[in-house]
């Protein structure tokens, strides 16, 4: 089975960085995955690890460690705009199904 | 190059109805999965599928819950005899054959009442 853990809920103000941690545990493993979701909205890809290390993307960025089962999104210069759910999800093989953490509200604050 | 498609994007239906939910994946997508999100709750995958094909249908319910994929048209997610319980998004994603990223839908928000 999977297990994939994040905060609930994380606030910082705009301008600041906010760091979003994720955990998982599982059996096999192609790729972790964040994606922001607006509420009432469609997830929007931001990011895919497959390989340890940093992926930096503009204002985002994301990083893994396989050994550790433990990776990061970074988000930089919070704008009001970056208020959503951030959702981490881990998938097995390739092409497979996603499995998705709860994912954590993150409110910016003027 | 239109995203992927769902309608309708709300639906209400009484207990006891049917529901037929609709997903049309990118143009030259052949992989198909449908999630659903509670309220305030993560995505949790019910069934992936390839064209005339159930590959993986681990997260559907025993009953009441069909999916397919026809070599023409669009996917259907079909939820039979609804009840309060099945209020939530449904959202279809699609992804080429091998790739490693799904496209989101914009989700279709199933209301029994």
């Amino acid at each position: 089975g999977q297990n994939i853990d994040q905060p609930t809920e994380m606030t910082a103000t705009e301008g600041a960085i906010v760091q979003i941690n994720c955990t998982y545990q599982t059996s096999g493993f192609n790729g972790l995955f964040w994606y922001q979701q607006h509420a009432g909205e469609a997830p929007t890809f931001l990011s895919y690890n497959v390989l340890d290390g940093l992926e930096e993307k503009g204002r985002f960025s994301s990083f893994l460690s396989r050994s550790k089962g433990y990776s990061y999104l970074l988000l930089k210069e919070l704008q009001m705009k970056d208020s959503a759910s951030y959702l981490c999800a881990v998938s097995r093989a390739a092409g497979n199904k996603l499995t998705f953490g709860g994912g954590t509200r993150v409110l910016v604050k003027p | 190059n239109a995203g992927v498609m769902q309608n309708p994007r709300h639906l209400v239906r009484r207990r006891g109805q049917e529901a037929r939910l609709r997903c049309s994946p990118m143009k030259g997508h052949s992989h198909v999965y449908w999630y659903r999100q509670l309220p305030e709750e993560g995505l949790k995958f019910m069934v992936y599928l390839q064209k005339e094909n159930i590959i993986d249908e681990s997260g559907m319910p025993k009953e009441r819950f069909s999916a397919e994929f026809p070599k023409e048209g669009p996917s259907i997610l079909r939820i039979q005899q609804v009840v309060r319980g099945d209020s939530a998004a449904y959202f279809c994603a699609s992804s080429p054959q091998g790739a490693e990223r799904a496209f989101f839908g914009q989700g279709t928000r199933l209301t029994v009442v």
